[in-house]
């Protein structure tokens, strides 16, 4: 199946700073790439949409001002944790659509990247 | 009302049972609809599509009663292996709409 990586795959860090998440498509292009957020016990619930070449959509109560999103190119979506604190920590997950999907809408997930902030 | 909703579990069965998951949800105008499976501290992983004529994967089978807004999968001969949790997953439609996610069910495959 498809592959879709996210880097740093842990990230702990002190209240205040700046966390860059990357996700890649390593196998195909994807046009959006999807960014997910999991509290322990919760479901995942999708934070914004990003598409490549113009502005994200954010779900409603999502900040687009703390959490920064890119998607620079086809197989790249970055997302970026503003000023963390502690009640951002949390399992972040990036997933994937195949631009040659059509109908199935199949979206692959990366492996997670969890934060920890301090 | 949640979205998706799901049995949270835990479901404690023996290896070789039946077990059978199912969920709801609440948008009439869903298009598309999975499960998937996700285990401890990894990201979910898609397990199968679910379509509304029923479809079968070897010991996995989903349904979908679009008229009830109803999900079910079926495993057969449960294996150890497939202790893990079960996410219905719905898709609301449109050109570029995220997923939704059930809460999830636990499942615990007994030796």
């Amino acid at each position: 199946g498809a592959v879709v990586s996210q880097h740093p795959s842990w990230v702990i860090c002190k209240s205040g700073t700046s966390v860059k998440i990357e996700c890649r498509s390593l196998d195909f292009q994807a046009t959006t790439m999807f960014w997910y957020r999991q509290f322990p016990k919760q479901s995942l619930m999708l934070m914004a949409t990003s598409n490549e070449g113009s502005k994200a959509t954010y779900e409603q109560g999502v900040e687009k001002d703390k959490f920064l999103i890119n998607h620079a190119s086809l197989t790249l979506s970055t997302l970026t944790v503003t000023s963390a604190h502690p009640e951002d920590s949390s399992f972040y997950i990036c997933s994937a659509r195949d631009l040659l999907a059509g109908v199935k809408k199949t979206q692959y997930f990366g492996p997670g990247t969890r934060l920890l902030v301090l | 009302r949640k979205e998706v909703e799901q049995d949270p579990g835990p479901f404690n069965v023996p290896e070789g049972a039946t077990v059978a998951f199912n969920c709801t949800y609440s948008n009439s105008a869903s298009q598309s609809f999975f499960w998937y499976r996700q285990d401890c501290r990894k990201e979910p992983k898609l397990l199968m599509s679910v379509y509304s004529s029923g479809n079968e994967d070897g010991r996995f089978t989903a349904q979908l009663n679009r008229a009830s807004q109803y999900i079910s999968l079926l495993i057969r001969d449960s294996k150890l292996s497939d202790s893990a949790t079960y996410l219905c997953v719905v898709n609301h439609g449109g050109g570029a709409d995220g997923l939704t996610f059930g809460k999830g069910t636990h499942l615990i495959i007994q030796p």
